[in-house]
Formats: structure tokens, C-alpha cells, sequence
């Protein structure tokens, strides 16, 4: 079964305004730990943010925050003020413990407009 | 500081032969791991080490080989190249395993295989 879904492909957005990036995952562990990943052309994976599941407050670093629903189990990716250099291929993926890896979705790409 | 590196960037192969890729964690980082991406199959696992032993490996065939030196560095080894390992080859670090440490990727290796 598939741990992270990603159902959004791609997605436009115009530049200054925010974009939310959809991810729901799966485990029946009370202890991970959730990330997204950019990953530009050029193929380089770079870190974005983090959300531990014990974590009570939403993780924000920068203009990206993280829209943690436990219940429900998803992890939306909020980039806010768009900038061109945004456009990249968006990864969610998901650590579990004693796993020693990261499971990833299937990514969103987004693109952004002038 | 050095990030990961990843050497070479790219490389060409012959269906049959084999390949060999390094990565050089972050100084401190004792765990590594690997990924294939493909743009059928996405972002696939193959292993992780974490000083000198393998403590999880993907669902790869045989051909496909690791190992981590004292040092923390890693090479990966494919065996009779298939055109289908042709892919972007992703390693990544890690300062601890717990699951509120992320993962610092590399650039990448672009193997094709013709």
C-alpha cells in the first residue's frame, strides 16, 4: 500500500500568490516524522520542512508551512508569495522508525506564472 | 560546509556492464542511503548504511550492491547493466537515525544505459 499520496501532478500558480501542495500518508506507528523535498531541474533534492508527529504546533520555515491534520493524516505544503524560482518538482515523504528510510510520494510539480 | 557529493554527475553505460557510485556524506553523517529515481516508478529506496552495515535494503534485484567504508563514504554497484536501470541515482545523509533527522541529498548521478 502506498504510504504518501500526492494527488495533485501539476499545478499553475500565479507568482505572488500562495499555493497549497496536498499529502496524506499512512502508518500505523504513533512516532515519524514528515518532510517535504524540492527537487529544481537540475535533480538536486533540497530540504524544505519537517513535522514530527508529536510536534503541537504546525512547522513554518520561512515562506513554507506545513498544515499538519493528524487526524486525518496529511501534511500540506503551503508555499506562500510565489517567486518564479519556485517552479520545481514538490516531494512529501515520510520517515517511520527502525525503517531507515524515507518513503516518498509521487510529487507535485508547480509552476509559476509571472 | 561540504554537502553531499556525489561523483560522477553522469555517465553513460552499456547494457552488460557494470557501474560503480560514490557519495561522500556530510562530515559527521554516519548514515547513507541511496534512492532511484525513475519517471515511472518515482523515488525508490534501495539501501541505507549506517557505520559500515546495512540495516535496510529495498526491493532491487541482486545486481544492485552497496557498501559504506569507515569513513562514512559510500559507493553503490550495479551489475550487468539493464536499459532499465537507467535513472537518476540519489544518495543521501543523515546525522542520526531517529526520526526527526531529515536528510541532506546530493546532486545526483544521471546514469543512462544504451
Amino acid at each position: 500500500a502506498q504510504k504518501i499520496t500526492q494527488t495533485q501532478p501539476g499545478m499553475f500558480v500565479q507568482e505572488k500568490e500562495a499555493v497549497t501542495l496536498d499529502c496524506t500518508y499512512d502508518t500505523s506507528d504513533p512516532s515519524y516524522g514528515l518532510f517535504w523535498y524540492k527537487q529544481p531541474s537540475s535533480g538536486e533534492m533540497i530540504f524544505l520542512i519537517y513535522q514530527g508527529s508529536y510536534d503541537q504546533q504546525n512547522a513554518t520555515e520561512g515562506r513554507y508551512s506545513l498544515n499538519f491534520q493528524k487526524a486525518r493524516k496529511s501534511a500540506n505544503l503551503v508555499i506562500s508569495a510565489s517567486q518564479l524560482g519556485d517552479s520545481a518538482m514538490y516531494f512529501c515523504a515520510m520517515r517511520e522508525p527502525n525503517d531507515y528510510k524515507l518513503s516518498f510520494g509521487a510529487g507535485t510539480t508547480v509552476t509559476v506564472r509571472a | 560546509k561540504a554537502g553531499v557529493t556525489q561523483t560522477p554527475r553522469y555517465l553513460i553505460k552499456t547494457r552488460g556492464q557494470q557501474v560503480t557510485l560514490s557519495c561522500s556524506p556530510i562530515s559527521g553523517h554516519r548514515s547513507v542511503s541511496w534512492y532511484q529515481q525513475t519517471p515511472g516508478q518515482g523515488l525508490q529506496f534501495l539501501f541505507e548504511y549506517f557505520s559500515e552495515t546495512q540495516r535496510n535494503k529495498g526491493n532491487f534485484p541482486g545486481r544492485f550492491s552497496g557498501r559504506q567504508f569507515s569513513n562514512s563514504r559510500s559507493e553503490m554497484n550495479v551489475s550487468t547493466l539493464e536499459l532499465g536501470d537507467s535513472a537518476l541515482y540519489l544518495c543521501a545523509s543523515s546525522l542520526n537515525p531517529g526520526t526527526n533527522y531529515g536528510y541532506t541529498f546530493g546532486s545526483g548521478t544521471r546514469l543512462t544505459v544504451v
